[in-house]
């Protein structure tokens, strides 16, 4: 089952624009952490952020952190065709690693 | 240092046959998760093992088995396969000592199709 719902599913922009896509969650996490999908391969951790953090940055990736709300939303700035990906959010409740990834955002960066 | 291995890379099988997955951790990792990927279900855990022991399991029936050896390499099985095991099969490595917090590397994944 998912934890995480990602919202929007699908979202196109031009290129140089800011794209922003949120995760909501059910249960209370440890962690929760963004990653990239390129079509149909691995994915690529972006950037972790723990539950007791509300704002984290790592280049032009800007990622919040609301668990009263049980919300997170990642934001690209400056987009570029290269950032066109699958982008998802994983929850660690604890323990041990079970890691439940959300339903994704897919991304489209136009040129 | 090099990333998360899996092979092979792509697999047709037909149903009723069954299949073995291989992943080659990052070295130094000694925690390795199993994913299904499909395009309905999305990206759901199999299993974890961590220093040849099983840790956690998902919601997968019998037939999906796994195992560690000494090296942290870890394989998957899948057996009488059906087409709904179609799928990209992701392999993450992690140093996950127990109960901390880590960040999981991917490998490329395995493209399982079953005909």
């Amino acid at each position: 089952s998912q934890q995480g719902e990602e919202d929007p599913q699908a979202l196109s922009i031009q290129e140089g624009e800011n794209a922003t896509m949120n995760c909501s969650y059910k249960t209370s996490i440890n962690n929760l952490q963004w990653y990239r999908q390129n079509s149909g391969r691995g994915l690529v951790h972006l950037i972790l952020i723990r539950s007791n953090e509300r704002e984290k940055h790592s280049g032009r990736l800007r990622v919040t952190l609301d668990t009263s709300k049980k919300s997170s939303s990642l934001l690209i700035t400056a987009s570029r065709a290269a950032d066109t990906a699958s982008y998802f959010c994983a929850t660690d409740s604890g323990g041990y690693q079970k890691v439940t990834f959300g339903t994704g955002t897919k991304l489209q960066v136009i040129p | 240092k090099a990333g998360v291995t899996q092979t092979p890379r792509y697999l047709i099988k037909t149903r009723g046959q069954q299949v073995t997955l291989s992943c080659s951790p990052i070295s130094g990792h000694r925690s390795v998760s199993w994913y299904q990927q499909t395009p309905g279900q999305g990206l759901q855990f199999l299993f974890e093992y961590f220093s040849e022991t099983q840790r956690n399991k998902g919601n997968f029936p019998g037939r999906f088995s796994g195992r560690q050896f000494s090296n942290s390499r870890s394989e998957m099985n899948v057996s009488t396969l059906e087409l709904g095991d179609s799928a990209l099969y992701l392999c993450a490595s992690s140093l996950r000592a127990s109960g901390s917090t880590d960040t999981q590397y991917f490998g490329p994944g395995t493209r399982l199709t079953v005909l």
